[in-house]
């Protein structure tokens, strides 16, 4: 069965804090997608990032980065100075290389506070 | 322009109506879903087509028939509506097949979403 799992629901921060969404996945393939994408309060849905499941290298996008670990089965966002824009709820998926379907966290609320 | 577009992007309804929910994508991708976001932001997809093809078809109500007329479009239709339909419908589209010259993207990319209120 695949399973992602977003153990943290709300996260409050103040901004420029540093904060880190964690991401666990469960899947038997042996090779996948994985996706990290932000909701903010009006509702679309953006996409981050698409990170294969042979490419553990950690991935740097201005104040985000994402820290991929197969031994953990994770895939960690990290928004460093966080900024009240940030706030949002984020979602991490889990795509099989074999059927199109992305299989979503619970999701991360995110609050930044100024 | 809009690469992803749903309308309307709000539907107020009554219980025992039949409505539609219409999706356009504009970035020539060949496969189309359709996801559900319950209250609890909770989202699962319901149907996939490529080509025009139907090839995900979750548990889904047959209340809920899809329908694309060509790969540009897929619409989803409701009969009957019931009150647990009430939820925001995002529509996504992505390439899947290899490109030529190129690798498939596989990213999808999300409309606004049609948030259903069915009383």
């Amino acid at each position: 069965a695949q399973k992602v799992t977003q153990a943290q629901t709300e996260i409050s921060v103040v901004e420029k804090e540093d904060v880190t969404l964690d991401c666990v996945y469960e899947t038997r393939d042996t090779t996948y997608y994985l996706f990290w994408y932000k909701q903010p309060p009006s509702g679309e849905l953006v996409f981050l990032i698409r990170r294969n499941s042979f490419d553990e290298q950690n991935e740097i996008s201005g104040r985000y980065s994402w820290n991929f670990q197969k031994s953990t089965s994770s895939f960690n966002f990290t928004i460093t100075a966080s900024q009240v824009v940030d706030s949002a709820v984020y979602f991490c998926a889990l795509r099989s290389s074999n059927t199109g379907k992305l299989i979503f966290g619970q999701g991360t609320t995110l609050q930044v506070k100024p | 322009d809009t690469a992803v577009s749903q309308t309307p992007k709000y539907l107020v309804t009554q219980m025992g109506n039949d409505k539609s929910i219409k999706c356009e994508q504009n970035l020539g991708h060949d496969t189309m879903y359709w996801y559900k976001q319950d209250s609890k932001k909770f989202l699962k997809i319901m149907f996939s087509y490529n080509n025009k093809e139907l090839i995900i078809n979750e548990t889904v109500p047959n209340r809920f028939s899809p329908k694309s007329p060509d790969k540009a479009h897929l619409n989803l239709h409701i009969n009957s509506l019931e009150l647990g339909d009430s939820a925001v419908y995002f529509c996504a589209s992505s390439q899947e097949s290899w490109l030529a010259g190129g690798r498939a993207q596989n990213i999808q990319y999300f409309g606004a979403g049609t948030r259903l209120s069915v009383l």
